[in-house]
């Protein structure tokens, strides 16, 4: 079946840190890979996505490129902002639904 | 545009008792998506439908859940009766995108969070 596994938080950066989150997946076909967004008191929210193979998805100043040969989708931030600290969720399409990962804690401090 | 709503946001009950949840989707959303996310985990899906129809409920524990999509719009979700390791956060979701095709993006309400004692 398909999972999704996420490194384990949570993640503490100053801010303007760069930031990696890795995500690793398990899949039959071709899915779709996303990343999802939950700030604090907040519902998840889409924050990037890619739909084939060396897609590259950009969103608020991150970015995730989908490796087949690795079957990765790591989630990348040049400069950290307190804003940003947020749980950080990376998800696989399945036939009709999304299938999470356990989620990433990202805490950023002044 | 008005997001998912979802209510109520909290709720504690004692095991045994029952609950439901509510949950309104984007208007004109077809698909409507049921999470279970437990502390610490991800979310799981419990239940779709397509319109009024269940497509995917194979997750649902059906002895003592259920759910429903009356004329294809708002949806109720009941656990009755509820359990300690029911005790999570329950999360609606919907989508544009209908059966069949590549996942589009799913929008979530803020969740209703429940508590067993």
């Amino acid at each position: 079946g398909n999972s999704v596994t996420q490194m384990e938080g949570p993640v503490t950066l100053s801010e303007e840190a760069f930031l990696t989150i890795n995500c690793t997946y398990t899949a039959t076909g071709y899915p779709s890979l996303f990343w999802y967004v939950q700030y604090p008191g907040e519902g998840l929210q889409l924050l990037l996505k890619a739909t084939k193979a060396d897609d590259k998805g950009s969103n608020k100043g991150f970015e995730a490129t989908y490796r087949k040969e690795t079957t990765s989708f790591h989630l990348e931030k040049g400069s950290v902002q307190v804003s940003d600290s947020a749980v950080y969720f990376c998800a696989l399409s399945g036939y009709s639904t999304l299938t999470f990962g356990k989620g990433t804690m990202l805490l950023v401090s002044p | 545009e008005a997001g998912v709503a979802q209510s109520p946001r909290y709720k504690i009950i004692e095991k045994r008792q029952s609950v439901a949840f509510w949950c309104n989707p984007i208007s004109g959303h077809a698909t409507l998506y049921w999470y279970q996310q437990i502390l610490g985990q991800g979310p799981k899906l419990l239940i779709q439908f397509q319109n009024n129809g269940v497509v995917d409920d194979s997750q649902l524990p059906k002895d003592r859940f259920s759910a429903e999509r009356l004329k294809g719009v708002d949806s109720t979700l009941k656990i009755q009766p509820a359990k300690l390791e029911d005790s999570a956060v329950y999360l609606c979701a919907s989508s544009a995108v209908g059966t069949g095709e590549s996942t589009g993006e799913l929008f979530f309400g803020e969740g209703s969070r429940l508590t067993v004692l």
